[in-house]
């Protein structure tokens, strides 16, 4: 059973740039959700993707979307970046009505300059 | 809406002492309540959670968690810590249907002294 994977584990742009981050959900499951998780902070919910389309939205601005893709990968695409959107950006895997099993990637360490 | 409150954001601990990490809970509807684990540089790993039955919850690495709806709390135990436990610990809420986002508290750092 494979676990989540993302890319870029790091990654360093200029404010203004836009950004693309991936991930591969675990094996089986079917829904991908996206975190922000600044410097001392708790993660923060930016969105979620089921069966290829947004299905649910935290307190982000349209400037951060998403896809997923048929065999449940997903992207989370930021543009116009700003110095705060410095951040660890987490992956979340999970099979949809299941037991609630979310399957954390390590994360990519995106800095904003 | 749900909310989390960890108390304390950095708890000390000698090892092989116990280990309490708090965690309390608002939410408007029945909630499923999760502890994840954060070790310097890498994501989240699952400790242990909480979504119906049982409400003494035990986890990896010999933690456990009691969810109690009338203190609305989910507190974190371990009998006798390790070097190993010294990392960032996160409590975390969802509810039964809708997006299940999670919302997570600020997290506590736990150090465990030699």
């Amino acid at each position: 059973e494979t676990g989540v994977t993302q890319s870029p584990t790091h990654l360093i742009k200029t404010r203004g740039q836009q950004v693309t981050l991936r991930c591969s959900s675990q094996s089986g499951h079917n829904t991908v959700s996206w975190y922000q998780q600044a410097l001392g902070q708790g993660p923060q919910f930016i969105f979620q993707y089921y069966r290829e389309e947004e299905n649910g939205r935290g307190n982000f601005p349209p400037r951060f979307s998403g896809l997923q893709f048929p065999n449940y990968s997903s992207e989370l695409n930021v543009n116009a970046l700003e110095l705060d959107d410095s951040a660890l950006y987490l992956c979340a895997s999970s099979r949809r009505d299941r037991d609630y099993g979310y399957t954390f990637g390590s994360g990519t360490r995106l800095t904003v300059v | 809406a749900q909310s989390v409150t960890q108390l304390g954001s950095h708890v000390s601990v000698s090892e092989g002492a116990l280990v309490l990490l708090r965690c309390n809970y608002s939410s408007s509807v029945p909630p499923y309540l999760f502890w994840y684990v954060q070790y310097p540089n890498q994501g989240l790993q699952l400790l242990l959670k909480y979504t119906t039955g049982a409400t003494l919850v035990k986890g990896i690495n010999g933690f456990e968690a009691e969810f109690k709806k009338s203190e609305t709390s989910f507190h974190l135990t371990k009998p006798s810590a390790h070097m190993s436990d010294a990392a960032e610990y996160f409590c975390a809420v969802t509810t039964q249907g809708g997006s299940e986002k999670l919302v997570f508290g600020k997290g506590t750092k736990l150090t465990v002294n030699p």
